[in-house]
């Protein structure tokens, strides 16, 4: 199985700053089969990312996604309220897909 | 519009078993697979069971692989998690989700998620 490891475990960050979430996978993963989901309490995932850098339907600018191999990134350029929230990678590009442990982005 | 819609969550003893529920409108269920993804307590997120769009190949993550029992029904637009022998570490929020594949084994993201339903082991 593929494992991801996400870091930091928790982000504390200000409205209006930058957040930059890292992404590990044991093996190497296609470019074309990572995704981020963000998670609110309560709620169900949302897709943000595909494919390391698509950004899914209606996904604001400010959330990009970078990385190859085993190294990926996700960054919001600019927190907004509504960003603070349980970030999570995800590989599909095996017949097991698997999650990442997630990121907290906290409002500090 | 793209609807989930899991029930069936309920508190059970360690070793009993309870069936979910999931379901679908807004699309054509039957031209889809559609996954399970548990959640326990304040984890993270891990894979369960999928199954293809006419029920033909279905696929369970080692730690439910037969004690769990994924199922569909095309003409209720349902699918259902049958689950036995529980443990106390199938705790966890279920979501029913679904990518944009036909096949079990497709290589996409899940695209659309239900609100999930709590299954709670304990004694």
């Amino acid at each position: 199985d593929i494992v991801l490891t996400q870091s930091p475990g928790t982000l504390s960050l200000s409205p209006g700053e930058r957040a930059t979430l890292s992404c590990r996978a044991s093996q190497s993963v296609s470019s074309t089969y990572l995704g981020w989901y963000q998670q609110k309490p309560g709620q169900a995932p949302r897709l943000l990312i595909y494919g390391t850098s698509s950004r899914a339907t209606g996904i604001p600018d400010r959330f990009s996604g970078s990385g190859s191999g085993t190294d990926f990134t996700l960054t919001i350029s600019r927190l907004e309220p509504e960003d603070f929230a349980v970030y999570y990678c995800q590989q599909y590009g095996s017949s097991l897909v698997t999650f990442g442990g997630g990121t907290k982005v906290e409002i500090k | 519009e793209v609807q989930l819609v899991e029930s069936g969550g309920d508190l059970v003893q360690p070793g009993g078993s309870l069936r979910l529920s999931c379901a679908a409108s807004g699309f054509s269920f039957s031209s889809y697979a559609i996954h399970w993804v548990r959640q326990a307590p304040g984890k993270g997120l891990e894979y369960v069971s999928g199954i293809g769009s006419n029920g033909g190949s279905t696929y369970y993550a080692n730690s439910v692989k037969g004690r769990f029992t994924i199922s569909r029904d095309n003409s209720k637009n349902m699918l259902y998690l049958q689950m036995g022998s529980l443990r106390a570490e199938d705790m966890a929020v279920y979501y029913c989700a679904r990518t944009s594949c036909s096949s079990t084994i497709c290589y996409r993201p899940f695209e659309y998620w239900g609100q999930g339903t709590l299954v709670t082991v304990s004694s």
